[in-house]
């Protein structure tokens, strides 16, 4: 069966550093691949997703995340982070076409001053 | 609004009652999803719907059932609730090619179990 794993829990960053939340899946072949955002109260929103082609791929509010096929991961990056980044960040992976995805437990996000 | 329309938002009851959550999935969407929420399981699928059937089921207890109606909107019911289901309940929606193209969630429904 998939799994993700994201191992921090919590990760904490000044505003203007870089960010790279970290994101290993277990599955075979190459699995779908997502990030999502939750900000307090709030559903989850799509951030990026890969399926295939280019390994880096961009996605919203200048976030972007590497497939490493050799490692299993897909970690998030962003080069300077603001303080509206603050929120909850979910991996998830889907293991075949139709399947459903499957969430990592989640990694949150503080942006101190 | 992401266009995933979930009511309520909040849901106070008592335990062994029974509550229904509603969602209407994004214009055009077929599946439905349902995810519940909670601090220490994260993150867990229930169940899929497509266009009215019952597509895949994940951890959802036999006290938990789910419909999707002809107008795709679906129910999510919950009965003789404990104390352990308090949760955010999560409602998502795809087209036919949900794993390629993602799910649009809800703002979720938070369930209190008293």
């Amino acid at each position: 069966a998939q799994s993700v794993t994201q191992p921090d829990i919590h990760i904490t960053v000044s505003e203007g550093a870089s960010l790279e939340l970290r994101c290993n899946y277990s599955y075979g072949a190459t699995p779908y691949l997502f990030w999502y955002v939750q900000s307090p109260g709030q559903g989850l929103q799509l951030l990026l997703k890969y399926f295939s082609g280019d390994t880096l791929v961009q996605g919203i509010k200048g976030f972007e995340a590497e497939f490493k096929r050799s490692q299993s991961s897909f970690n998030l990056r962003k080069p300077s982070v603001h303080w509206s980044d603050a929120a909850e960040y979910f991996c998830a992976v889907g293991a075949q076409r139709y399947s459903t995805l499957t969430f990592g437990k989640g990694t949150m996000l503080l942006v101190s001053p | 609004d992401s266009g995933v329309t979930q009511t309520p938002k909040h849901l106070i009851t008592a335990t062994g009652q029974r509550v229904t959550l509603r969602c209407s999935p994004r214009s055009g969407d077929l599946s439905v999803y349902w995810y519940q929420q909670s601090l220490d399981q994260g993150l867990q699928f229930l169940i899929q719907y497509y266009n009215g059937e019952e597509r895949a089921k994940g951890n959802i207890l036999e006290r938990f059932s789910a419909q999707q109606f002809p107008d795709l909107h679906s129910e999510l019911n919950l009965s003789s609730l404990e104390l352990g289901d308090s949760a955010l309940y999560f409602c998502a929606s795809s087209d036919v090619g949900g794993t390629e193209y993602g799910y649009t969630f809800g703002s979720g429904t938070r369930l209190t179990v008293v």
